[in-house]
């Protein structure tokens, strides 16, 4: 089975802070995802990587930025936190471009911005 | 650009009740089409998938079929159990890309 996990499961952080947020995945999946998720908004995609130090943004990456220094992580950064990055957020991974439609995702981790 | 619409939540039923959660969509071409569930607690998994109009795609007793004339692709189980409240998730991927567009998802919560 394909395990995505995430670096925690709630996170609470003041203003202006940086945020990471890490994800693993252990398949040698190619592609990596970062997600919001919101009530009503379903998910929103914030960026996406498709191979070692290649990065893309999705619909939503403003406030946001990300590394993929190895193939299995794949870290999502808030350079300075603000309220309205209060979310869930979803990291998911899937195995080229060709199966970009089945992707596994993790249990997500809750941020609220103080 | 390309977008899913589903039905608002959350949706309550009693167990081995018959189950309909609409979803239509506004792509250009010819999307493929997917359900996905989360659990409480958990991530979101792939349930089913319809590749091109009038496949029916199906799992765990829940069926969705690719309508093209109506854009829509709406998921049906004829007997819910407890164990299937979920927030359930309605996507598409366009012509244009490998990108997954996601409506709003809809909860659905059953009682013994």
């Amino acid at each position: 089975d394909v395990k995505v996990t995430q670096s925690s499961r709630y996170l609470v952080k003041r203003t202006g802070e940086k945020v990471f947020l890490e994800c693993v995945q252990d398949m040698d999946h190619e592609n990596m995802f970062w997600y919001r998720q919101d009530p009503g908004l379903g998910l929103r995609l914030i960026y996406f990587s498709y191979d070692v130090k290649m990065k893309e943004k999705g619909d939503i990456p403003e406030g946001y930025s990300v590394s993929r220094e190895k193939k299995e992580r794949f870290s999502l950064i808030l350079e300075s936190a603000s309220t309205n990055q209060t979310s869930m957020y979803l990291c998911a991974s899937s195995l080229d471009w060709g199966h970009s439609y089945e992707q596994y995702f993790g249990p997500g981790t809750r941020l609220t911005v103080t | 650009g390309d977008s899913v619409t589903q039905m608002e939540g959350p949706v309550t039923l009693s167990e081995e009740a018959f189950l309909t959660i609409n979803c239509t969509y506004t792509a250009t071409g010819y999307p493929s089409l997917f359900w996905y569930v989360q659990y409480p607690g958990e991530g979101l998994q792939l349930l089913l998938k319809a590749t091109k109009a009038d496949d029916k795609g199906s799992n765990k007793g829940f069926e969705a079929t690719y309508r093209k004339e109506t854009t829509s692709f709406h998921l049906e189980k004829g007997s819910v159990q407890v164990s299937d409240s979920a927030v359930y998730f309605c996507a598409l991927i366009g012509n244009a890309g490998n990108m997954l567009t996601f409506g709003g998802g809809t909860r659905l919560m059953v009682k013994p």
